[in-house]
């Protein structure tokens, strides 16, 4: 009964290639985030979708793809990948509205050789 | 834009022993104000937040965060830390209006570590 999960877990791949992280919540929120943390540990959001509209959108290359094909689930898509795109990268579900807890999945750690 | 400061990147404290880790942030606009943990190979936790109303807030295992609008302030404390406390915590800002609602700002985590 995990309330946000990623898979995979660990993703060990090499650069050029295209690779996607799934994420489900059932946690019934209508919102989902994608963020990424560095090997210093710093967080950045990516993206966030409400009810699977788009809603923000950082400085990220268009090789991030996310998608969400309904509102309980964000994939995040990778074309190309590139040695620095090697992270964790965690899924969040929210409800919809201002100053709501975020729920985080345990990560996918992706390493790009 | 929000920026966010922990001032300490480590903080090493003997269990039993009271424990502050410091956050400063930096904004134009009104915000809210949370403290995130994450224990090891997992994702992060929300510890306290702060929306409105009474500036002090508390968790439910002993930690407590003050806002401080003067100071622009937002530190964690705990009176007495155990073992188990060992984790890296972050503390993040979110805009109270605007389009992009949600979004989290975080600062840079303070790892606490509690030895015997």
């Amino acid at each position: 009964d995990t309330a946000v999960s990623q898979t995979p877990k660990y993703l060990v791949t090499q650069m050029g290639n295209d690779k996607s992280i799934k994420c489900e919540q059932n946690l019934g929120h209508d919102t989902m985030y994608w963020y990424k943390q560095d090997s210093k540990k710093f967080l950045k959001i990516m993206f966030s979708y409400n009810n699977k509209e788009l809603i923000i959108n950082e400085t990220v290359p268009n090789r991030f793809s996310p998608k969400s094909p309904d509102k309980a689930h964000l994939n995040l898509h990778i074309n190309s990948l590139e040695l620095g795109d090697s992270a964790v990268y965690f899924c969040a579900s929210s409800s919809q509205g201002r100053g709501e807890t975020q729920y985080f999945g345990p990560g996918t750690r992706l390493l790009v050789l | 834009a929000q920026s966010v400061t922990q001032l300490d990147s480590q903080v090493p404290v003997f269990e039993e022993a009271p424990v502050e880790l410091r956050c400063n942030y930096s904004s134009s606009v009104s915000v809210y104000l949370f403290w995130y943990v994450q224990y090891p190979n997992q994702g992060l936790q929300l510890l306290l937040k702060y929306l409105s109303g009474s500036t002090l807030v508390e968790s439910i295992n002993g930690f407590e965060a003050e806002f401080n609008k003067s100071q622009t302030s937002f530190h964690l404390r705990k009176p007495s830390v155990h073992i188990s406390d060992t984790a890296e915590y972050f503390c993040a800002v979110s805009r109270t209006g605007g389009t992009s609602y949600g979004k989290l700002t975080f600062g840079q985590g303070t790892i606490l570590t509690v030895h015997p």
